[in-house]
């Protein structure tokens, strides 16, 4: 069974400083992944998935995928009050294209 | 673009009590799920259907019910709440490639 394990479990960041967010997975079968963003008192919501081995930025936002080590990693640059928020990075599990299975979750503190 | 709205969204209860938690989706998508959030634990999978009538248990099953009459809506059911009891039900939906989640309704169990 898919194993989502994330780091760090919660992230102090400078308003317009570099936030970084870990996430190993165990099935080397997995095929794409998705960053997920939560709001306090919202329901998660998709920022962007990743399929292919490399970097795919959108906008402020860098996801990276190393299938051989079984990584990816969110970066957002120039991190802004409102990304304050916990992040959960997923990756579908086996036999289920769109059944998650979420990490923990990294809460991300951007200080003014 | 379409909603997921889920009711109530504060739920408060009894020990032992049977506890309902609706949901509506109007994505018109096939599949929808009900996670539960525990905080420091992630999201859980309780129960999903991948159409109407279909039901399939997650990983967290034991000690809930759930129902998918029409394939707009989704319900679960707390058989018997545990005291103390606090978390997070998150009903979501899904097509290929990206699964859409609702507010919430907050559970405490008293």
């Amino acid at each position: 069974q898919q194993k989502v394990q994330q780091s760090p479990e919660s992230l102090i960041v400078p308003e317009g400083g570099m936030a970084s967010l870990n996430c190993t997975f165990s099935d080397r079968n997995s095929q794409y992944f998705w960053w997920y963003r939560q709001h306090s008192g919202e329901g998660p919501k998709a920022l962007m998935s990743i399929f292919s081995n490399g970097d795919k930025k959108e906008g402020r936002f860098t996801a990276h995928l190393n299938k051989a080590s079984l990584y990816v990693s969110l970066h957002i640059k120039d991190s802004q009050p409102s990304d304050s928020a916990l992040y959960f990075c997923a990756s579908p599990r086996a036999g289920g294209a769109d059944r998650l299975t979420f990490g923990k979750g990294t809460q991300l503190i951007i200080q003014p | 673009g379409g909603i997921i709205t889920q009711t109530p969204k504060f739920l408060i209860g009894q020990e032992g009590q049977k506890l309902t938690l609706k949901c509506q989706q109007n994505f018109n998508h096939d599949t929808m799920y009900w996670y539960r959030q525990d905080s420091g634990k992630g999201l859980r999978l309780i129960y999903y259907s991948i159409t109407e009538n279909d039901l399939q248990k997650g990983d967290l099953s034991e000690g809930y019910d759930a129902s998918r009459e029409k394939k707009s809506s989704f319900s679960l059911t707390v058989t018997s709440a545990q005291k103390n009891e606090m978390a997070v039900f998150l009903c979501a939906s899904s097509i290929w490639g990206g699964v859409y989640f609702g507010p919430g309704t907050r559970l405490t169990v008293l």
